[in-house]
């Protein structure tokens, strides 16, 4: 069965508004999580390692305070998208690393849809 | 840096036909190796991996790949492509931290 939830599974919002996507890792800990994008018919990118008590680690060309990341317990990432616009709909994908050797689990992933 | 490349932008197989999916590594030191498979509209769901010992390994899903160190590559392999297959196929190479680098992707087609 799955391992990491997230929610909502799509949403549709209008430009301006701020979106909150959570990811959750069910029946282990996830000290680290990791938050990805994708464009259609392409890769996985990472956007940003989301860390358990401590500030998020985003990769190059990511705006932070675009995508606001909090670690709040080591079951729950919440990755939000403040003053969305239609260039930000994409699907997110998020994904955490479960022992045996951290191995990576995913999401089902969050489409969303900026009007 | 490290790379994973996927030289097969697309595939199309006939059902019952044997499937391989390639996925070359940039050189290093022995890396964690994996395929995951991705259903349109849905997450990534892993197929095998790759860390240490055996060089073939089984997967889910009739599934199997083989590490080659001299040729860097890790392929993805299936003896009979069933239809259920279709789908698009990463592989991705473990780094520091937990992290995931990953191919751009093959996306298999089959044919009836």
């Amino acid at each position: 069965g799955a391992v990491v939830s997230q929610h909502p599974s799509w949403v549709i919002c209008k430009s301006g508004t701020s979106v909150k996507i959570e990811c959750r890792s069910l029946d282990f800990q996830a000290t680290t999580m990791f938050w990805y994008r994708q464009f259609p018919k392409q890769s996985l990118m990472l956007m940003a390692t989301s860390n358990e008590g401590s500030k998020a680690t985003y990769e190059q060309g990511v705006e932070k305070d675009k995508f606001l990341i909090n670690h709040a317990s080591l079951t729950l990432s919440t990755l939000t998208v403040t003053s969305a616009h239609p260039e930000d709909s994409s699907f997110y994908i998020c994904s955490a690393p479960r022992s045996p050797q951290e191995t990576q689990y995913f999401g089902p992933g969050t489409r969303l849809l900026v009007l | 840096a490290q790379s994973v490349t996927q030289p097969d932008i697309h595939i199309t197989v006939s059902e019952g036909a044997s499937l391989e999916l390639r996925c070359n590594y940039s050189y290093g030191a022995t890396p964690y190796l994996f395929w995951y498979v991705q259903s349109p509209g849905q997450g990534l769901q892993l197929l095998l991996k790759y860390f240490s010992g055996d060089t073939l390994v089984q997967g889910i899903k009739g599934f199997e790949a083989e590490f080659k160190r001299s040729q860097s590559s890790f392929n993805l392999r299936k003896p009979s492509v069933h239809w259920s297959d279709a789908a698009e196929y990463f592989c991705a190479r473990g780094g520091a931290g937990n992290m995931l680098t990953f191919g751009g992707g093959t996306r298999l087609m089959v044919k009836p």
